[in-house]
């Protein structure tokens, strides 16, 4: 699965959109990308998945340029429970996930 | 999407002993996985749990240290032998994914500390 790149932290205000990019320059052409949430004390929660173009759901939009080179996740107008570490990582079928480190999100007051 | 219970949800053991952690799904799935998290740093992923057969691990974890079980399509579990200080951890289990593009998810996790 293809290598991810993404910033160790990021810091924002209450109300704020949010844009997380990830790079994945080696990726498969069968991989999806997906986006994980993590809070202390809990496992990763699912937040959105997508191939190609733009997904959107009610937490959050993922942007995937036509090279699949990268991706960026978009967290609309966020709050104080937001601040958790975002998982980027390529999936492919069966294969289990495997996870970078991923980036402290910390939204200020 | 699955539903996942881990039991224990933490413990505390004394070095030396024994430990299983159950993972229970609340459907039928194909895949199941175990990981590891030590605190503050990202998830390594232990093995996966095949239905019917022996677990395959991933490089620096060996079945000796961490049987894995998986009876049926809804349960496994994780043994953690011989502990030592070094095994405080936090064991998460996974299930999910697959070719249809089902998203994996987790469970809480099993918070564990090694006296």
């Amino acid at each position: 699965l293809a290598k991810t790149t993404q910033p160790i932290s990021m810091d924002s205000y209450e109300g704020q959109e949010v844009n997380i990019t990830c790079s994945h320059n080696n990726i498969a052409t069968n991989d999806y990308i997906t986006w994980y949430q993590q809070f202390p004390s809990q496992g990763p929660r699912f937040i959105i998945q997508g191939y190609k173009t733009k997904v959107t759901n009610e937490v959050a939009s993922l942007f995937i340029p036509a090279d699949r080179k990268s991706s960026t996740l978009s967290l609309p107008r966020v709050s104080l429970s937001d601040t958790a570490v975002y998982y980027c990582l390529p999936r492919r079928g069966n294969t289990p996930l495997v996870f970078g480190k991923g980036t402290r999100l910390s939204v200020i007051a | 999407s699955a539903v996942i219970s881990q039991k224990p949800s933490r413990d505390i053991c004394q070095r030396g002993t024994s430990l299983t952690i159950q993972c229970q799904v609340d459907s039928q799935v194909t895949m199941m996985f175990w990981y590891r998290q030590q605190p503050g740093q990202s998830l390594t992923l232990i093995a996966t749990a095949n239905q019917g057969s022996e677990a395959t691990y991933e490089s620096g974890f060996v079945i000796d240290k961490f049987p894995i079980s998986r009876p049926n399509l809804t349960f496994s579990t994780l043994t953690v032998s011989n502990m030592s200080p070094e095994d405080s951890s936090i064991y998460l289990c996974s299930a999910g994914g697959g070719a249809d593009n089902q998203p994996q998810h987790f469970g809480d996790g099993t918070r564990l500390s090694i006296l």
